[in-house]
């Protein structure tokens, strides 16, 4: 079956430091990548999403390119600051079907 | 536009009892998925519903069970509650793409 791998927390970084948080996926199909942030006490929000291959996908700085022939998404920044911290989830979407495969999630903690 | 929202934020109940789960879509979406958030197993598909049928099912046992409303608007039920199910149970109201999903604050259930 589908599932996703992300690299284990915590992620402890000072602010303005550039953040990769590493996903790769398995899936039978040809599937849509998402990358989710969770911050403490709340739901899931949608960060950013990618349908196919090389696209990229983008928004608030983060960044992240479906690389098929590596099968990975990983989520970059450039320059991160204290209110990125929370918990990121990497996430596919199978051939269209609306259920999402979610990989365990990273934490990631700023310090100022 | 108003985004998910999930009725109760919070619930405590004891073991043997039943809670239902109460999820209003994005105005416009007419597919509801659930899903359980544990610190143990990370985030499980429970359910979806489309047009009031259920269109896909997680690995639950049937004390898990949903239902969906001409309205869009979905409620979950869980019967004979267990230690274990004890959980932050999110629903996500999919967009017209047929995949991409936004998710509700979520409902924090704690069963004593």
């Amino acid at each position: 079956g589908d599932s996703v791998t992300q690299m284990e927390g915590p992620v402890t970084l000072s602010e303005e430091a550039f953040l990769t948080i590493n996903c790769t996926y398995t899936a039978t199909g040809y599937p849509s990548l998402f990358w989710y942030v969770q911050y403490p006490g709340e739901g899931l929000q949608l960060l950013l999403k990618a349908t196919k291959a090389d696209d990229k996908g983008s928004n608030k700085g983060f960044e992240a390119t479906y690389r098929k022939e590596t099968t990975s998404f990983h989520l970059e920044k450039g320059s991160v600051q204290v209110s990125d911290s929370a918990v990121y989830f990497c996430a596919l979407s199978d051939q269209g079907y609306s259920t999402l495969t979610f990989g365990k999630g990273t934490m990631l903690l700023v310090s100022p | 536009k108003a985004g998910v929202t999930q009725t109760p934020r919070y619930l405590i109940k004891t073991r043997g009892q039943q809670v239902t789960l109460s999820c209003s879509p994005i105005s416009g979406h007419r597919s509801v998925s659930w899903y359980q958030q544990t610190p143990g197993q990370g985030l499980q598909f429970l359910f979806e519903y489309f047009s009031e049928t259920q269109r896909n099912k997680g690995n639950f046992p049937g004390r898990f069970s949903g239902r969906q409303f001409s309205n869009s608007r979905s409620e979950m039920n869980v019967s004979t509650l267990e230690l274990g199910d004890s959980a932050l149970y999110l629903c996500a109201s999919t967009y017209m793409d047929g995949e991409t999903q936004y998710f509700g604050p979520g409902t924090r259930l704690l069963v004593l």
